[in-house]
């Protein structure tokens, strides 16, 4: 069965801090891994992975895959009161399926 | 707003009865999903079209809930018979073509059964 499992479950920083999110997985056929972020509402799209070593980054966020090791991580440099969510990880696996199975989520609090 | 919407955003109703929800995708985007999510968990999912046809299900949608997708645009959710351990954020999610893309969400219908 497929597993997907986010570190840590929850995280509490400062403002300023910069912090690293994990995803691991179990998955097989393994296709794509998501980042979304899900503050009281909708899950919103950060970024979509494919490959492995190619660094997405998009404003002072940053992902990256390693697809022999099994994770990715999910970096938020220089953090503020408006990155505190819950941040998501999902894959597509198998074949033909158009599921995406999600962990279950890493809470950041962001404190002034 | 040209994102996903759902209506009702919430929902309360009482053990047995049956209940309905919408969702209106991103215009043109031909796929559709329904997941659902509780508390302290991530998003899982019930089922998904690609135009009207509806081609997965999850194990998790039992034979109370129903889905449809007519038109190849908007599309319904029923659950009949509703039992408490229904109470869920209902999520729906819309994407543009084929193979894996990103799934953008609406803000989802909160079901509470009393």
């Amino acid at each position: 069965e497929d597993k997907v499992v986010q570190s840590p479950l929850s995280l509490v920083v400062h403002e300023g801090d910069t912090v690293t999110l994990n995803c691991s997985y179990e998955v097989t056929n393994f296709r794509s891994l998501l980042w979304y972020k899900q503050e009281k509402k909708a899950p919103t799209f950060l970024f979509m992975l494919t490959s492995s070593g190619i660094e997405k980054k998009s404003g002072r966020l940053s992902s990256i895959l390693d697809k022999k090791e099994l994770f990715s991580i999910l970096n938020i440099t220089a953090t503020q009161t408006g990155d505190s969510a819950v941040y998501l990880c999902a894959f597509y696996s198998g074949a033909g399926s158009y599921q995406l199975t999600f962990g279950k989520g890493t809470k950041l609090s962001v404190i002034p | 707003d040209t994102g996903v919407s759902q209506n009702p955003r919430h929902k309360i109703t009482k053990r047995g009865q049956n209940v309905t929800f919408r969702c209106d995708p991103i215009s043109e985007h031909n796929r559709l999903y329904w997941y659902r999510q509780t508390l302290g968990q991530g998003p899982e999912f019930l089922t998904y079209f690609q135009n009207e046809a509806q081609l997965e299900k999850s194990r998790l949608l039992s034979d109370r809930f129903s889905a449809e997708r007519p038109k190849g645009s908007f599309s319904t959710l029923e659950i009949q018979r509703t039992e408490q351990g229904d109470s869920a954020m209902y999520l729906c999610a819309s994407s543009l073509g084929a193979g894996e893309k990103t799934q953008y969400f609406g803000p989802g219908t909160r079901l509470l059964v009393l």
